[in-house]
């Protein structure tokens, strides 16, 4: 069975610094890694995906992630973090169920602050 | 571009009562899945329909029930409500078979039991 950890419930960061948010996931075979971003009371947001090929990721909002299969991480990073990125933050991998798509396994989400 | 549509945005019920969530996918998608997030907690697989059939079942109470209609929108019943069914409820789309595909979320529907 997948599973996905995010070892941080939260993280507060300063406006304009760095941003990584750590993700460690289990799966049996190649995984389909996904960061989504939740906006209070809002739906879940794509930021990135990763399915096969280069390992760093570009997303939206200038977002990125790394995909380390030696450590089974898939990391969230952003070079320079603005008041508007602070939401809740979901890893996932995904899992294709037969032949009818691709079930997602959450981890339990990284909330991040961000002071002015 | 058109979106996961779900309704109704939020809804609140009595303890026992029954509620309806609907879905509507992004448009030739044939797959849809349902998700509950409780308060704090990280999305929760409920079930998914491919092709009006069901395809995978998470932790879906049996007081629950789903279906996939012909024109693909799908509807989550849930009865003998209880106070811990308060939750976001969210619907997700996809294309399939589709290996690695996207799912695409709705904006949720926020039951509030009371």
């Amino acid at each position: 069975a997948q599973s996905v950890t995010q070892p941080d419930i939260h993280i507060t960061v300063s406006e304009g610094a760095s941003l990584e948010l750590r993700c460690n996931y289990s799966y049996g075979a190649t995984p389909y890694l996904f960061w989504y971003v939740q906006s209070p009371g809002q739906g879940l947001q794509l930021l990135l995906k990763y399915f096969s090929g280069d390992t760093l990721v570009q997303g939206i909002k200038g977002f990125e992630a790394e995909f380390k299969r030696s450590q089974s991480s898939f990391n969230l990073r952003k070079p320079s973090v603005h008041w508007s990125d602070a939401a809740e933050y979901f890893c996932a991998v995904g899992a294709l169920i037969k032949a009818a798509g691709n079930k997602l396994t959450f981890g339990g989400g990284t909330r991040v602050l961000v002071k002015p | 571009a058109a979106g996961v549509i779900q309704s109704p945005r939020h809804l609140i019920k009595e303890k026992r009562e029954t509620a309806t969530l609907k879905c509507y996918p992004i448009p030739r998608h044939d797959t849809v899945y349902w998700y509950q997030q409780g308060p704090g907690q990280d999305p929760q697989f409920l079930i998914s329909f491919y092709e009006k059939m069901q395809s995978d079942k998470g932790s879906i109470p049996d007081r629950f029930s789903a279906q996939q209609f012909s024109d693909y929108h799908s509807e989550l019943n849930m009865s003998s409500l209880e106070l811990g069914d308060s939750a976001l409820y969210f619907c997700a789309s996809s294309l399939a078979p589709q290996v690695a595909g996207e799912l695409f979320f709705g904006e949720g529907s926020r039951l509030t039991v009371l």
